[in-house]
């Protein structure tokens, strides 16, 4: 199956630093990345969608300029969380899609931060 | 608004029994439907998926069974083993919107040895 590798899978921070999460599609080409937000116990909630080389359309209610999305390459989107604190501490995912399987979408493994 | 429903929240089943997992959707424009598994500290995975042309899929020990008309489809765990332990999202999706997905609330699962 198609792989999706995230990194790092866990990271702590202190408040006010920026911390950038990388996806990375390792055996297709992801035209649309997405990421998601989920707190414990809870479903994921979708923050944005990205395609390759354009910019990425935000859920309601997602700062964009807190949460940076880039997707330069069909390999490769990051997600820079900018002047981090305590209450962005939650777990992030990131899914791809793309040349495998047209509809389905594979996820990487998650990054866990923390911000202190 | 929340556009897939999921029951039950948690579910606790005995190994060998069958494991029940409902979802029921509001868009009738949803023509793809997967199911996930997650396991604690990681990303989901793909279990099973179903299109509203047929109205049952079996892979394995999991079958999904759909009702267009009630909006609604399921998925079953035959011979639950405690490995199946984790939680469990149905989503949906529109593959002409560019396949967003939306997911339900989730399902605990918990298979006693």
């Amino acid at each position: 199956g198609a792989v999706v590798s995230q990194h790092p899978s866990w990271v702590i921070c202190k408040s006010g630093t920026s911390v950038k999460i990388e996806c990375r599609s390792l055996d297709f080409q992801a035209t649309t990345m997405f990421w998601y937000r989920q707190f414990p116990k809870q479903s994921l909630m979708l923050m944005a969608t990205s395609n390759e080389g354009s910019k990425a359309t935000y859920e309601q209610g997602v700062e964009k300029d807190k949460f940076l999305i880039n997707h330069a390459s069909l390999t490769l989107s990051t997600l820079t969380v900018t002047s981090a604190h305590p209450e962005d501490s939650s777990f992030y995912i990131c899914s791809a899609m793309g040349t495998v399987r047209d509809t389905e979408a594979f996820f990487g493994q998650g990054t866990r931060l923390t911000v202190v | 608004q929340q556009q897939v429903k999921q029951s039950p929240q948690s579910l606790i089943v005995q190994k060998g029994g069958i494991s029940i997992i409902n979802c029921a959707y509001e868009n009738t424009a949803f023509d793809y439907f997967p199911w996930y598994q997650q396991f604690p500290g990681k990303g989901p995975a793909l279990l099973i998926a179903i299109r509203p042309d047929v109205s049952e899929k079996k892979e394995g020990r999991f079958t999904i069974s759909f009702n267009k008309s009630a909006k609604q489809f399921s998925l079953h765990i035959m011979d639950s083993q405690p490995g199946d332990s984790a939680t469990y999202f149905c989503a949906a999706t529109q593959e002409t919107s560019g396949s967003r997905l939306t997911f339900g609330e989730g399902t605990q699962l918990t298979v006693n040895p």
